[in-house]
This record gives structure tokens, sequence and C-alpha cells, in this order.
């Protein structure tokens, strides 16, 4: 298994941009999620899904599109890129509902 | 999900046991103690959970008290490779609506040579 993965690794945009950022897990699971890292910051959720077809919103949905069409593919859009985005994004992945999640490596995106 | 507070640093050195304590004072009954570290720049990485037991498993043990109010982290024979950021977090084992973890600062174990 490859576990969760995510690309590009790293990434920078202008300001008003916008791009996907992808995840794609290989282990059957159902829940899918978004979180961002800012410097000396712990991880904030953006958005997430319960299963293909269905996504909700995070503490931090503002600036971004999901779209979950099926179980494996998870991404991110940014659909017009601000400064305020430059931060480390994660995704994560769990079976249905438990604490126990499982994060890829990590988009660093810089928007300048 | 109840609030955890930790210390913001601790050091330990290599070979010793690490112990990181949590405070969730706030804990409801059917919510569990988790514990995530983030080594730099990588992704969280799942460490160990519990309601009220203690549990051992092949990276650490969980010590929660009786009054589920604290728990403590051992990671028995710290290396270097364990300096980290150790996020504990409190939350029910299904999430229900929203199922992402809330992280808050943690605490920055280093293992010193």
């Amino acid at each position: 298994n490859a576990g969760v993965t995510q690309t590009p690794k790293f990434q920078v945009l202008k300001t008003g941009q916008s791009m996907t950022l992808q995840c794609a897990q290989d282990m059957n699971h159902e829940y899918m999620s978004w979180y961002r890292q800012d410097p000396g910051m712990g991880l904030r959720l953006i958005h997430y899904s319960v299963g293909a077809g269905i996504t909700d919103q995070g503490e931090v949905p503002n600036g971004y599109n999901v779209s979950r069409s099926t179980t494996e593919d998870f991404p991110l859009r940014l659909l017009s890129a601000a400064p305020s985005q430059t931060s480390v994004y994660f995704c994560a992945s769990t079976i249905k509902g438990a604490g126990e999640q499982y994060f890829g490596p990590g988009t660093r995106l810089t928007v300048t | 999900d109840a609030k955890t507070t930790q210390p913001p640093s601790m050091d330990c050195a290599e070979g010793r046991a690490a112990n990181l304590p949590c405070n969730h004072s706030t804990i409801s009954g059917n919510e569990y103690v988790y514990w995530y570290r983030q080594i730099h720049s990588q992704g969280p990485q799942y460490i160990i959970h519990g309601l009220k037991n203690n549990e051992t498993n092949e990276m650490a043990s969980l010590i929660i008290t009786e009054d589920r109010k604290s728990s403590t982290l051992i990671l028995p024979h710290a290396t270097l490779r364990d300096t980290a950021v150790y996020y504990c977090i409190v939350r029910p084992y299904s999430g229900g609506g929203a199922d992402g973890l809330t992280f808050g600062k943690g605490t920055h174990l280093i293992i010193q040579p």
C-alpha cells in the first residue's frame, strides 16, 4: 500500500492564480479530509468527506473547494490564491469515523 | 471536543523514558484520548489512543488517570528519532459529522544525545 499520497510536494503561485492539490489513498477509506498548517501552529481542518459524493466544510473552508467523485481521490482546489493561503497542506484518510487518521506527506504552498 | 493542555516543550536524554503529560479536565464520558506526533515537516503520525484503561503498543504506553482528567504518553527508551511535536487530542471514537481532529500546539519533545 502506498497509503496517502499528495502531489505536488512544493508549489509557488502568484496571487489570483488557481490550482488543484491532489490527494489519493489506496486503503479504501471512506473518510478523507484536508488540513492546513501555518508556521508554529497546529493543523486546522479545511474540508472533509465522509464518502464519495459527500463533502462538508471544516474550520477554515473559505477560498477552497473540494469534490469527491471516487473513494480514492479527494482534490482540493484553490480558486483564486491569496498570500494568506501560504501554508503546508495535509490530506488524511481514515476508516469510518475513527480517530486514527493516516496523513500524507504534505504540499508546501507559497503564494506571492 | 474537550480542550487539552500540554507543556510547550520538554527535553529528555537519549535512552531514557520520555513522559509527556496532557491535561483534559473537561473530557466527556464518550471521548477517547489520542496521541499523534509530527516529525519535522512530515505529516502527523498516529501513536496510540485509549478510553480509560492504560494502553500499550509497539511505539508507546498511554496512562490515563482514574478520573480521566489527565494522561501521560510514555516513550520507554527515547531515541533521537523521537524528537518531534507530540499532540494530545480528545474526541469521540466516531466523530459523527465533523471527523476532523482538533490539533493544538502540542509539546515539542527534544531528545538530547
